[in-house]
C-alpha cells in the first residue's frame, strides 16, 4: 500500500505570493490533518478534513485555507505568504474510525520557503 | 487547553546502552491517547509507541516501552539497546479519543554515540 504523498517537496516563492501544497492519503483513508513546522514553533495543527468537510481548525490567520475533494485528497492554500510562513508543512492521514483510535500517518512533508 | 512539555531539547547515549526521553502533559479530560512519534533527518514521522491513558499497563514494542503515570501526568520513552538508527528527533504527543488533532511537544533529540 503506498503512503501518504505529498507534492510538490520542495518550494521556494516570494512574500506576497500565494502557494497550493497537495497531499494524496493512503488509500481509503478519509481523514486528512495538516500541521506546520518550525524550529520556533514545533509542530503545530493547521486543520483537519474528513469527507470534504473541515472538521477542526487550529489557531492560524485566515490566509491558511485548506479543501478536501471527494478523492480523499486535500490541498492546503497558503495566500499573502509572509517570511514567518517558512516550514515544513506535513499532512497526515487516517482511516475511519471504527475502534477507539486510528492511527496517523505521516507523509514527508514539504519544505516551503519564502524569501 | 491541553499541552505537551518535553523538558530535555537534546540527549545522548552511548550505542547498546538505555536512555529516558521524558514527557508531561496537562490535560482535563480522563480519556485520551498518548504517543512517541519519531523524526529522523529524512523527516518522515513514524508512530514509535502509544498508550491508551484507560489502559493501565504500559505500552511496549519491542526496544521501547513506556513508563505511564496518569496521576502525574507523566509519559517517559524507554529505548533499551540504543541503535545507530534511533538517531532522531523524538516528539512527545496527546491526541483526544474523539479528534484527530495531534497535540505535540517541542521534541528531544537523540544522539547515538558508537
Amino acid at each position: 500500500k503506498a503512503g501518504v504523498t505529498q507534492t510538490p517537496r520542495y518550494l521556494i516563492k516570494t512574500r506576497g505570493q500565494q502557494v497550493t501544497l497537495s497531499c494524496s492519503p493512503i488509500s481509503g483513508h478519509r481523514s486528512v490533518s495538516w500541521y506546520q513546522q518550525t524550529p520556533g514553533q514545533g509542530l503545530q495543527f493547521l486543520f483537519e478534513y474528513f469527507s470534504e468537510t473541515q472538521r477542526n481548525k487550529g489557531n492560524f490567520p485566515g490566509r491558511f485555507s485548506g479543501r478536501q475533494f471527494s478523492n480523499s485528497r486535500s490541498e492546503m492554500n497558503v495566500s499573502t505568504l509572509e517570511l514567518g510562513d517558512s516550514a515544513l508543512y506535513l499532512c497526515a492521514s487516517s482511516s475511519p474510525r471504527t475502534g477507539p483510535s486510528s492511527e496517523q500517518y505521516f507523509g514527508p512533508g514539504t519544505r516551503l520557503t519564502v524569501t | 487547553a491541553q499541552t505537551v512539555t518535553q523538558s530535555q531539547p537534546e540527549m545522548s547515549v552511548q550505542e547498546a546502552e538505555t536512555v529516558t526521553l521524558s514527557c508531561t502533559y496537562d490535560t482535563s479530560e480522563s480519556d485520551y491517547y498518548l504517543f512517541w512519534y519519531k523524526q529522523p533527518p529524512s523527516r518522515q514521522m513514524i508512530l514509535v509507541i502509544r498508550q491508551e491513558a484507560y489502559k493501565q499497563q504500559n505500552a511496549t514494542e519491542n526496544r521501547f516501552s513506556v513508563n505511564f503515570q496518569k496521576a502525574a501526568k507523566s509519559f517517559s520513552l524507554k529505548i533499551s539497546d540504543s541503535q545507530l538508527g534511533d538517531a532522531a528527533m523524538y516528539f512527545c504527543a496527546y491526541r483526544l479519543p474523539i479528534d484527530d488533532k495531534i497535540i505535540f511537544g517541542k521534541g528531544t533529540r537523540l544522539h547515538i554515540l558508537p
